[in-house]
């Protein structure tokens, strides 16, 4: 059964902190990895899409790679509107897009 | 419009009463996806629409949950004889083309009392 883990749950850091987030997957045969930020009370806002172990992609303050088994969220120096939850979500074939939990960040100025 | 549109923004209905959720995606938007999120949870899939058809309803809950979208445009999520447990927030969400990058509404958030 396709499974998404994204670890932690929380975390907190200090304004220019850097951190990753991790999101690792059992799916049979990967079509697509998706990185989302929700804020509370808005639907999901998509970041990246990554479709091949290696593959990165950067927006701003962060980064999204790739592996076999796992994607990281990498967020450099961060600032408090960094602050919200970040869902990983991935497409291993049929119609189901698969989200994982999300984890909560608080950047603390 | 310019973004996906959903209707009502809250709702709070009684046990054992019909709701229908209305979802308006970005014009031009193939795919249309529904999902369910409960307080603290992942997002739930619940169906996708490539046009007017649904090749996918397999995460419709139970047989109280029905949709339909219609002109290849706006879509209604219907829930009958609604339960408390059916009490979280719906997304839709809409993209160009079948799982390419998906751009979501402010969801319905759904009371059952």
């Amino acid at each position: 059964e396709d499974q998404v883990t994204q670890s932690p749950e929380a975390l907190r850091l200090q304004e220019g902190e850097s951190s990753s987030l991790n999101c690792s997957y059992t799916v049979s045969g990967l079509r697509g990895l998706f990185w989302y930020r929700q804020d509370p009370g808005k639907g999901p806002e998509f970041l990246f899409t990554l479709y091949s172990a290696g593959e990165e992609k950067e927006k701003e303050r962060l980064k999204a790679t790739l592996t076999k088994k796992e994607s990281f969220l990498h967020i450099t120096a961060p600032k408090p509107e960094d602050s919200a939850t970040y869902l990983c979500a991935v497409w291993g074939g049929g119609f189901k897009t698969i989200f994982g939990a999300g984890t909560r960040l608080f950047v603390k100025a | 419009g310019a973004g996906v549109s959903q209707s009502p923004s809250n709702k709070v209905t009684e046990k054992g009463k019909d709701v229908e959720l209305r979802c308006d995606p970005i014009s031009g938007h193939t795919a249309l996806y529904w999902y369910r999120q409960s307080l603290g949870q992942g997002l739930e899939f619940l169906i996708y629409f490539q046009g007017n058809s649904a090749p996918d309803k397999s995460g419709l809950p139970s047989d109280r949950f029905s949709a339909e979208r219609t002109g290849g445009s706006v879509s209604t999520l219907t829930i009958q004889r609604t339960q408390q447990e059916d009490s979280a927030v719906y997304l839709c969400a809409s993209s160009l083309r079948w799982n390419t990058e998906a751009f979501f509404g402010q969801g319905t958030r759904l009371t059952v009392v």
